[in-house]
């Protein structure tokens, strides 16, 4: 069974631009999340996904968004890019079925923004 | 406010040594996870826990849910044991909730 895959692995923006990264869930999950790591805040929350509906949000801006397909595959958004948003960004995918779905993660974008 | 304290923050070990990462967190819970983190960023979920204790392999995970305290012990550590073990929790009882993290005990195992 294929983990889960973010693309791409790399990418260096400008203040200013746009970025939109892409997860593929483990066949079957219909839940994807979405998470910032920095060194300074560790990991944090930024949105779920549970069947095309976002089921939670955390604590970010409204430059960041995010979206789900019917496939579950998700993306997320980050627009008017700022420094602070240089952050290795990380997608997990669960069949979503209460606080027992073991999560699997993918091995993240590293985003930096220049 | 949920909050998750890990301790230590930084720990190096001789290889074969007992390891203990201790986590707190201040509200009830419907579960806690145990992430092991390489360089590179990967993550993988170690165990996911709600009472009692789990057992996989040299890797050890407790829970006292009334101290709101956890523990992940790993017997006779190895270098490859070396990565970032981070705590996480869902708050509440509807499972649903996002998780909230600690701030990662960063592991080194010397030969």
């Amino acid at each position: 069974k294929a983990g889960v895959t973010q693309t791409p692995r790399y990418l260096i923006k400008t203040r200013g631009q746009q970025v939109t990264l892409s997860c593929s869930p483990i066949s079957g999950h219909r839940s994807v999340s979405w998470y910032q790591q920095t060194p300074g805040q560790g990991l944090q929350f930024l949105f779920e996904y549970f069947s095309e509906t976002q089921r939670n949000k955390g604590n970010f801006p409204g430059r960041f968004s995010g979206r789900q397909f019917s496939n579950s595959r998700s993306e997320m958004n980050v627009s008017t890019l700022e420094l602070g948003d240089s952050a290795l960004y990380l997608c997990a995918s669960s069949s979503g079925q209460g606080a027992f779905s073991p999560l699997h993660f993918g091995n993240g974008t590293r985003l930096t923004v220049t | 406010k949920n909050e998750v304290e890990q301790s230590p923050q930084n720990l190096t070990a001789q290889e074969g040594e007992f390891i203990t990462i201790n986590c707190s967190y201040s509200v009830g819970i419907s579960a806690l996870h145990w992430l092991q983190q390489h360089p590179g960023g990967g993550i993988v979920s170690l165990f996911m826990l709600s009472s009692g204790k789990k057992k996989h392999g040299r890797l050890i995970a407790t829970i006292n849910i009334q101290e709101k305290h956890s523990s992940l012990h790993i017997t006779a550590s190895h270098p490859r044991d070396s990565a970032v073990y981070i705590c996480a929790v869902r708050s509440g009882d509807s499972g649903n909730t996002p998780l909230v993290f600690g701030k990662g005990t960063r592991l080194s195992v010397i030969a």
